[in-house]
């Protein structure tokens, strides 16, 4: 079975520091896609991210970066210089590409950046 | 491109009555779209799947009789909630399949009163 796992439900930061969003995955699948996804107050679904699990390469995105370790089925989002406007729940997800096409969320990890 | 709209963004209905809410995709045919229910503070739950100009799969716990999805076309889908009750008020999220990815709408909060 395929699950996602978001241990921390939520955390607080003061803005300028750096700030880590952990997500363990477990799938049988060895093909498969993994998000990272922003849900502002308003609701709707921010794409941030998309790694296939055949690329392990980090990525980064001006203050975004990514860690994906297959040998520890995870796959880390980290904040630098957190500002008040990455206030949001964050989700992980891990789909099937090539079967069902569904998405499985964690619970979300709800980020505060205080001035 | 690979937008998705959903209508309306907020809705608010009396007990017992019915609210149809509406998927389209927008500058895509979505041969499969999906419907998530998200109660406050908590995750984006699937509900169901659904093929256009088939019957909808859902997932297990899902009343498929008071939770109506009709997948007529390849750029709409839509959820009627039948005979709604106040349990029922949630923020309803679909999103279209377009290649291996799925693109969300902006969701559908549904107050029942």
């Amino acid at each position: 079975a395929q699950k996602v796992t978001q241990a921390q439900t939520e955390i607080s930061v003061v803005e300028k520091e750096d700030v880590t969003l952990d997500c363990v995955y477990e799938t049988r699948d060895t093909t498969y896609y993994l998000f990272w996804y922003k849900q502002p107050p308003s609701g709707e679904l921010v794409f941030l991210i998309r790694r296939n699990s055949f690329d392990e390469q980090n990525e980064i995105s001006g203050r975004y970066s990514w860690n994906f370790q297959k040998s520890t089925s995870s796959f880390n989002f980290t904040i630098t210089a957190s500002q008040v406007v990455d206030s949001a729940v964050y989700f992980c997800a891990l789909s099937d590409p090539l079967g069902t096409y569904k998405y499985i969320f964690g619970t979300g990890t709800r980020l505060k950046v205080l001035a | 491109g690979a937008v998705v709209s959903q209508h309306p963004s907020r809705v608010i209905c009396k007990s017992g009555t019915s609210v149809k809410i509406e998927c389209r995709s927008l500058d895509f045919q979505a041969t499969t779209m999906f419907w998530y229910r998200q109660f406050p503070k908590q995750s984006l739950m699937l509900m169901a799947t659904s093929n256009e100009g088939s019957k909808a799969t859902y997932e297990q716990g899902v009343e498929k009789d008071k939770f109506l999805i009709n997948h007529a076309s390849l750029t709409l889908s839509t959820l009627t909630v039948t005979s709604a009750h106040p349990e029922d008020s949630s923020f309803y999220i679909c999103s279209a399949s377009h290649g291996m990815e799925q693109y969300f709408g902006p969701g559908t909060r549904l107050t029942v009163t």
